[in-house]
């Protein structure tokens, strides 16, 4: 079975650019996390898609949003982009319909904000 | 708001050595989650634990759920330099979220 993939791996972007990530989640998980990773703030969650539902939002300002397609792809938009977005962007899945959680990362897409 | 805590927050051995890393919370978890990261890579799973007190071992890695679901240890035997990465634990909150430690950054020197 195919993990999860995400695209672009690497996106260099200018300061007040937008950037959308796209990621693919393992074949039947229908939830997907987004989460920010930085050497100073670890990993960071900035929410999770259900059946094209947000179901959760952690605290992040509202330039950065996200969407579930019916295919349970997701993608994930920061706009105005400021030099502090450099970040390496994770996506996870899980199949929710187990008896317990377990979250399957991607690789990850690395942006930096010039 | 829940917070899990590991320790040590960086840990340097030689080749060959035990080590030991805890994952500690106030916290109960349904589940607990184990991951090693690589420079610029997604953390890869290791292992889940589910039930309090249970153990399991992958290779020379020991994973131990603590009997009140608040906390987690991961031993490495023997370490090798391929163990060499970044050892994050995750709380799973009873399907509401997933609650991560910081990260145990470990090196092993050949």
């Amino acid at each position: 079975k195919a993990g999860v993939t995400q695209t672009p791996r690497y996106l260099i972007k200018t300061r007040g650019q937008q950037v959308t990530l796209s990621c693919s989640p393992i074949s039947g998980h229908r939830s997907v996390s987004w989460y920010q990773q930085t050497p100073g703030q670890g990993l960071q969650f900035l929410f999770e898609y259900f059946s094209e539902t947000q179901r959760n939002k952690g605290n992040f300002p509202g330039r950065f949003s996200g969407r579930q397609f019916s295919n349970s792809r997701s993608e994930m938009n920061v706009s105005t982009l400021e030099l502090g977005d450099s970040a390496l962007y994770l996506c996870a899945s899980s199949l929710v319909s187990s008896s317990y959680n377990e979250q399957f990362f991607g690789p990850g897409t690395r942006l930096t904000v010039l | 708001t829940q917070l899990l805590e590991q320790s040590p927050q960086f840990l340097s051995i030689q080749e060959g050595e035990n080590l030991t890393v805890y994952c500690n919370s106030s916290s109960v978890f349904s589940s607990l989650q184990w991951y090693r990261q690589e420079p610029g890579e997604g953390p890869v799973l290791l292992v889940t634990v589910v039930t309090g007190g249970e153990v399991k071992k992958l290779k020379r890695l020991t994973f131990q759920f603590g009997d009140a679901r608040k906390d987690s240890s991961l031993h490495i035997t023997a370490a090798q330099p391929g163990d060499t990465g970044l050892y994050l634990c995750a709380g799973d909150n009873y399907g509401q979220n997933f609650v991560f430690g910081p990260g145990t950054r470990l090196s092993v020197l050949p």
